[in-house]
């Protein structure tokens, strides 16, 4: 079945520091790619998406690119801030494997510290 | 409207007494999900919507678990018999069709504690 493999944290980095959070995924179809991102006491939120190989998304200054030759999807930040600080999920859709919904990873937690 | 809305946004209860729990959904989203967020778990999906028709109910945990959607809007989870290992955040989204790659969007959540 379809899976989501992100790093373990919590990673914690000084502000400005770059950073890179891993996901990987094994899909049966030909799945689309999507960093949700949890804020401290807030619901889920999307970051950005990629629906096909060689997509880059980006948001807020986060980026991340589809790389299907790699199955990888990883988030990247040039300059983090303290505001950045949040549990960030990697999720597929695997809209050609007839599964339904949302394979998240078990979420990566950053502390971003001033 | 506005984004998901759920509610309760908590519910306590005792082990074995029902609970229902409500999702409305983004003005004409036609899709639904329905999912857990669990310590041990992280997130797992249990159950989509397209209109009223939830095709595929393997996701749910246990027979104990049942979802319904009337009207092509609002949803209710329900769980019967409640276990302390139904304790999570459950989480709605909504999307504008699934047949795409449509961005999901998420609720709150209702954070429930069973006793």
């Amino acid at each position: 079945g379809d899976s989501v493999t992100q790093m373990e944290g919590p990673v914690t980095l000084s502000e400005e520091a770059f950073l890179t959070i891993n996901c990987t995924y094994t899909a049966t179809g030909y799945p689309s790619l999507f960093w949700y991102v949890q804020y401290p006491g807030e619901g889920l939120q999307l970051l950005l998406k990629a629906t096909k190989a060689d997509d880059k998304g980006s948001n807020k200054g986060f980026e991340a690119t589809y790389r299907k030759e790699t199955t990888s999807f990883h988030l990247e930040k040039g300059s983090v801030q303290v505001s950045d600080s949040a549990v960030y999920f990697c999720a597929l859709s695997d809209s050609g494997g007839g599964a339904d919904g949302l394979t998240f990873g078990k979420g990566t937690h950053l502390i971003i510290q001033p | 409207g506005a984004g998901v809305s759920q509610s309760p946004s908590n519910k306590v209860t005792e082990k074995g007494k029902d609970v229902e729990l409500r999702c409305d959904p983004i003005s004409g989203h036609t899709a639904l999900y329905w999912y857990r967020q669990s310590l041990g778990q992280g997130l797992e999906f249990l159950i989509y919507f397209q209109g009223n028709s939830a095709p595929d109910k393997s996701g749910l945990p246990s027979d104990r678990f049942s979802a319904e959607r009337t009207g092509g809007s609002v949803s209710t989870l329900t769980i019967q018999r409640t276990q302390q290992e139904d304790s999570a955040v459950y989480l709605c989204a909504s999307s504008l069709a699934r047949n795409s790659p449509e961005t999901q969007y998420f609720g709150p959540g209702t954070r429930l504690l069973v006793l």
